[in-house]
């Protein structure tokens, strides 16, 4: 099975801090994609990555920038953190022969004071 | 831009109601999928439907794709407290990620 793994289930952080979120799939994926999902607005895409160094801005990017150096880990950085990036963030991946099936990590919830 | 409606958003129901939930689009897609998220969890795949009018069953759970592959709904019989969760639908156009819905959140009452 595949699986998603991301680095905090949980995360406080203060208003201006820079936030690193992590995120590790076992499956040689090569796509990966990062989103946050808030009550009312359901999932919204942040950042995909169809490869090694590649990124595409996704439905909302601002605030908000990616990493992928290896092609299993896709780390998601807020810069400067604010209080409107409160959210529940989930990370996936998908192979390629698949119907674009994504298999979601169990997500990391950050709290911005 | 390509939408996804999910309705109903809310559906709270007791143990062993039917139900069924519906996933609609003015665009054309290649494959729709079905996801579940429990509370606390990233949601999970329950199915894929590709072809226009399929119809696909995974014990009490029946999907369908529209014949002109624009929608898709979700039935559920005799549902029980374990099917509780966020249901998503997500469109696959083939060269763009994936359409998510916003979702039904249904509650199943012992």
């Amino acid at each position: 099975d595949v699986k998603v793994t991301q680095s905090s289930r949980y995360l406080v952080k203060r208003t201006g801090e820079k936030v690193f979120l992590e995120c590790v799939q076992d499956m040689d994926h090569e796509n990966m994609f990062w989103y946050r999902q808030d009550p009312g607005l359901g999932l919204r895409l942040i950042y995909f990555s169809y490869d090694v160094k590649m990124k595409e801005k996704g439905d909302i990017p601002e605030g908000y920038s990616v990493s992928r150096e290896k092609k299993e880990r896709f780390s998601l950085i807020l810069e400067s953190a604010s209080t409107n990036q409160t959210s529940m963030y989930l990370c996936a991946s998908t192979g390629p022969d698949n119907y674009n099936e994504q298999f979601f990590g169990p997500g990391t919830r950050l709290t911005v004071l | 831009t390509q939408l996804l409606e999910q309705s109903p958003q809310f559906l709270s129901i007791q143990e062993g109601e039917n139900l069924t939930v519906y996933c609609n689009s003015s665009s054309v897609f290649s494959s729709l999928q079905w996801y579940r998220q429990e509370p606390g969890e990233g949601p999970v795949l329950l199915v894929t439907v590709v072809t226009g009018g399929e119809v696909k069953k995974l014990k009490r759970l029946t999907f369908q794709f529209g014949d002109a592959r624009k929608d898709s709904s979700l039935h559920i019989t005799a549902a029980q407290p374990g099917d509780t969760g966020l249901y998503l639908c997500a469109g696959d156009s083939g060269n763009t990620p994936l359409v998510f819905g916003k979702g039904t959140r249904l509650s199943v009452i012992a």
